[in-house]
């Protein structure tokens, strides 16, 4: 099976400032998706960038981006740039590609941004 | 609506009550997963249906939960006799696909449930 692990319950970061979250993953499949959600009070899950595991390229979405290490297993997510509205509970996800799979979440990390 | 639509929003029950909880999928998705969340954690896979078939429902915690989708669209997860560490949050997800490939799972806000 599966795992994901964050390993920084809490992190924070000044407005304007980067900051990166770490994430890494067990799997022994050589296909698969890799993705982060955020999670504001609203609880309502929304997809902040998708990683897919045969592409080497770093995925970027404006002023996110990841650093994905597959050999290492790592998945870390920098927010450049900031803002209030960044911050939420953060979670990294794995999916397989085969049909029918599931979203296997990390323990989350609950960002900061302080003014 | 566009979205995932789950409802009630929050729901309260005396333990041993029995609770239902609604997910309206996004229109044609074929995907529909129920998630349970507990405070401060990430979310526990459920359930799993493709269409109206539940291929996968090796989450569920015990046989006090029930989920189904008989039309394909509308699930309900069912749960009886609620106990106190049933109390989370029910997330809902849709996609369009059946893989990682396909599928950008699009969540609903969740179904707050508490049991006294």
């Amino acid at each position: 099976a599966q795992t994901v692990t964050q390993s920084q319950p809490e992190m924070s970061v000044q407005e304007a400032e980067t900051v990166t979250l770490s994430c890494t993953y067990d799997t022994s499949e050589s296909d698969y998706y890799l993705f982060w959600y955020k999670q504001p009070p609203s609880r309502q899950m929304i997809l902040v960038i998708r990683q897919e595991a045969y592409k080497q390229q770093n995925a970027t979405e404006n002023r996110f981006s990841v650093n994905f290490q597959k050999a290492a297993k790592s998945f870390s997510l920098k927010i450049s740039d900031s803002q209030l509205g960044d911050a939420a509970m953060y979670f990294c996800a794995y999916r397989s590609d085969f049909g029918g799979s599931r979203l296997t979440f990390g323990e989350g990390t609950q960002l900061t941004v302080n003014p | 609506g566009a979205g995932v639509s789950q409802s009630p929003r929050y729901k309260v029950a005396k333990r041993g009550q029995d609770v239902a909880l609604r997910c309206d999928p996004i229109s044609g998705h074929v995907s529909l997963f129920w998630y349970q969340q507990a405070l401060g954690q990430g979310p526990e896979f459920l359930t799993y249906f493709q269409n109206e078939a539940q291929l996968d429902k090796s989450g569920l915690p015990s046989d006090r939960f029930f989920a189904e989708r008989p039309e394909g669209s509308v699930s309900t997860l069912k749960i009886q006799r609620t106990q106190q560490e049933d109390s989370a949050v029910y997330l809902c997800a849709s996609s369009l696909g059946v893989s990682g490939r396909t599928g950008e799972l699009f969540f609903g806000e969740g179904s707050r449930l508490t049991v006294l």
